[in-house]
């Protein structure tokens, strides 16, 4: 089973300044990795699927890249809605599917 | 616009069966795999099980292999999981989840997704 790794564990910014997330898989999932957003009490919605592409309807101020073992989700100028829960989540070798452990983005 | 419709959750003592429905409306339901995903209270996700858009083939997590079965009736756009022997470690919300791809194999990537329901196993 592919470990997925995520930091740090909560974020603390401020609305306008700029969010860095990292995710390490334990083992290479090359470029098979989707980040998903979780706001309090709503269910999780998919912003990145194959490292890079966003999904129908995202903001271009996210942005997903990395290969391999290591990936980022950078949000670049955080919006109110954007303090959430942010989770990444490997396809590269399933089942299972396996996702990290979140990132909580926070306000500062 | 997708349309995910979870039910079926409530409170069951250890050992019991529940079934999860899940009616998906505004796509090709025939056309997709989908998933299951579930989240005990304050923690993260953990993948459950998927099925394949022709429902020939099912995919679960080990926590829950011989227990649950995921199954799908594409004339009713409907997704089950039928959950036995349940333990207190399965509390938690049962979500569904549409894959992002119509093509095979499976994506494995989840592009909608249902509301939640709860279920609590608890005596």
């Amino acid at each position: 089973e592919i470990v997925l790794t995520q930091s740090p564990a909560t974020l603390s910014l401020s609305p306008g300044e700029r969010a860095t997330l990292s995710c390490r898989t334990s083992q290479s999932v090359n470029n098979y990795l989707a980040w998903y957003q979780q706001s309090p009490g709503q269910a999780p919605r998919l912003l990145i699927y194959d490292a890079s592409n966003r999904a129908t309807g995202v903001p271009a101020r996210f942005t997903g890249s990395g290969s391999g073992t290591d990936f980022t989700l950078t949000i670049s100028s955080l919006e109110p809605e954007d303090f959430a829960i942010y989770y990444c989540q490997q396809r590269s070798n399933w089942p299972p599917l396996t996702f990290g452990g979140g990132t909580r983005v926070e306000i500062k | 616009d997708v349309q995910l419709v979870d039910s079926g959750g409530r409170l069951v003592r250890p050992g019991g069966s529940l079934r999860l429905s899940c009616e998906g409306a505004g796509f090709t339901f025939r056309s997709y795999a989908m998933h299951w995903i579930r989240q005990a209270p304050g923690e993260g996700l953990e993948w459950v099980a998927s099925i394949s858009a022709t429902g020939g083939s099912t995919y679960y997590a080990d926590s829950v292999k011989g227990r649950f079965t995921i199954s799908r009736d594409s004339s009713k756009s409907t997704v089950f999981l039928q959950m036995n022997k349940l333990r207190a470690e399965d509390t938690a919300v049962y979500y569904c989840a549409k894959d992002l791809s119509r093509q095979v194999p499976t994506s494995g990537y989840l592009d909608s997704w249902g509301q939640g329901t709860l279920v609590t196993v608890s005596s």
